[in-house]
């Protein structure tokens, strides 16, 4: 167990949906990362938060945000889903420069 | 920009052999290198890293790792492999002083048969 949680564990959605991809990081880590897991694009980085202010952003699409709360729990919001956003999302959180910490994901299904 | 190599897709071995998977990784400034393994249906788990110090390192589960930095390398071995290492390892990469976003490899599917 990691100690960083992630839920729900599976969404399954249609297309054009909104949904909302929950974080808690370690306890004492500033950062939190999100990354998504898909067959043909492997694992990439969508951003980081770090003691809640946004601070490095990857691949991540403009129907997709994110935000880093006052207790450093994170979420991800995907909207206007495709059918090609079906991926695994994982968190991970870190107390920079050190290791991350990866969540068990969410794998999101968009029908 | 930073990016990994993993030469290797998919690595069959059989139980108590010896096993290398290979990671090369591209970078202009220093690095941190991590090996992650990732068992079906489970998240990412960090395997080891290399931070500074020795180049040598190692798991608490016989794995070990080289940074070669002439060679851009962190290749991950181990002498004799069981059942229970069957999963896909991932190479990653970020830099020193930099964003802490990590670059992955593709991944090393290892299956061990008995």
């Amino acid at each position: 167990d990691s100690g960083v949680t992630q839920t729900p564990k599976h969404l399954i959605t249609a297309t054009g949906q909104r949904v909302t991809l929950r974080c808690s990081p370690r306890s004492g880590d500033l950062s939190v990362y999100w990354y998504q897991q898909s067959l043909d694009q492997g694992l990439q980085f969508l951003i980081q938060y770090y003691n809640g202010e946004e601070r490095a952003k990857g691949n991540i699409l403009e129907r997709f945000s994110a935000q880093q709360f006052p207790d450093l729990h994170s979420e991800l919001n995907l909207s206007s889903l495709e059918l090609g956003d079906s991926a695994l999302y994982f968190c991970a959180s870190s107390l920079p420069p050190a290791e991350q910490f990866f969540g068990p994901g969410t794998r999101l299904t968009v029908l | 920009a930073q990016s990994v190599t993993q030469l290797d897709s998919q690595v069959p071995v059989f139980e108590e052999a010896p096993v290398e998977l290979r990671c090369n990784y591209s970078s202009s400034v220093s690095v941190y290198l991590f090996w992650y393994v990732q068992y079906p249906n489970q998240g990412l788990q960090l395997l080891l890293k290399y931070l500074s110090g020795s180049t040598l390192v190692e798991s608490i589960n016989g794995f070990e790792a080289e940074f070669n930095k002439s060679q851009t390398s962190f290749h991950l071995r181990k002498p004799s492999v069981h059942i229970s290492d069957t999963a896909e390892y991932f190479c990653a990469v970020t830099t020193q002083g930099g964003s802490e976003k990590l670059v992955f490899g593709k991944g090393t599917k290892l299956t061990v048969n008995p």
